[in-house]
């Protein structure tokens, strides 16, 4: 059964950084694209970025390009996105999603990261 | 990094179908098979239920069926039932540059 199990989300002052982590099981993880994808409260889907399997390759939406990081860890099957400079508007819920490139086969519960002060 | 654009709201009774529509340009919809449909009731994380315009995962009731047509995808429920009450997003590849968009997100009421 794949899980996908991430943790890191909390209450962050504007500004602010948060490390998001998403510990993958279940399937062949450094064979697969990851993805992080977030959902402000009452709001729709957002993508958010892209890794490659290797993670040569990564891919960032404008609204998160040059705050956010995405890098994975295959010796330990774990995803992970470092994000600096945080906003408001970054509050949501972010989910750690196999795939990529509008395929998104497997999701986590999601981690609620709210930026306030 | 434009949404694709859904209908905010579609209903239907049960037993009826209700098609779902995902309108994109030419550099996502219209320009590849990768579009993908997600269903996510209240409080859950989204779950796939078609990929590539008309391919359903294992396990997806094949009362769920994708097509496209031009720049717009659809997603039509048949034969409705309580559980299909639910919002549906569509989701497409729109280049190496832009790996995901998503819609806006439709809330389909079973009546």
């Amino acid at each position: 059964e794949v899980q996908l199990l991430e943790s890191g989300g909390g209450l962050v002052q504007p500004g602010g950084s948060l490390r998001l982590s998403c510990a993958a099981s279940g399937f062949t993880f450094s064979g697969s694209a990851m993805s992080w994808v977030r959902q402000a409260p009452g709001k729709g889907l957002e993508w958010v970025s892209t890794i490659s399997y290797g993670g040569a390759s990564t891919y960032y939406a404008d609204s998160v390009k040059g705050r956010f990081t995405i890098s994975r860890d295959n010796s330990k099957n774990t995803l992970y996105l470092q994000m600096n400079s945080l906003r408001a508007e970054d509050t949501a819920v972010y989910y750690c999603t196999s795939g990529g490139s509008g395929y998104y086969p497997n999701w986590g519960q999601g981690t609620l990261v709210t930026v306030s002060s | 990094q434009s949404a694709l654009t859904q209908p905010p709201s579609a209903s239907g009774s049960p037993g009826q179908s209700v098609t779902i529509s995902c309108t994109g340009t030419s550099s996502d919809v219209g320009a590849y098979n990768y579009v993908s449909w997600y269903q996510q009731h209240p409080g859950k994380a989204p779950k796939l239920m078609i990929y590539e315009v008309t391919k359903r995962p294992s396990g997806v009731p094949d009362r769920f069926s994708g097509s496209k047509s031009g720049n717009t995808a659809s997603l039509t429920v048949s034969g409705l039932q309580a559980e299909d009450d639910a919002d549906y997003y569509c989701s497409s590849y729109a280049g190496s540059n832009n790996l995901g968009v998503f819609g806006g997100g439709t809330k389909l009421t079973v009546l």
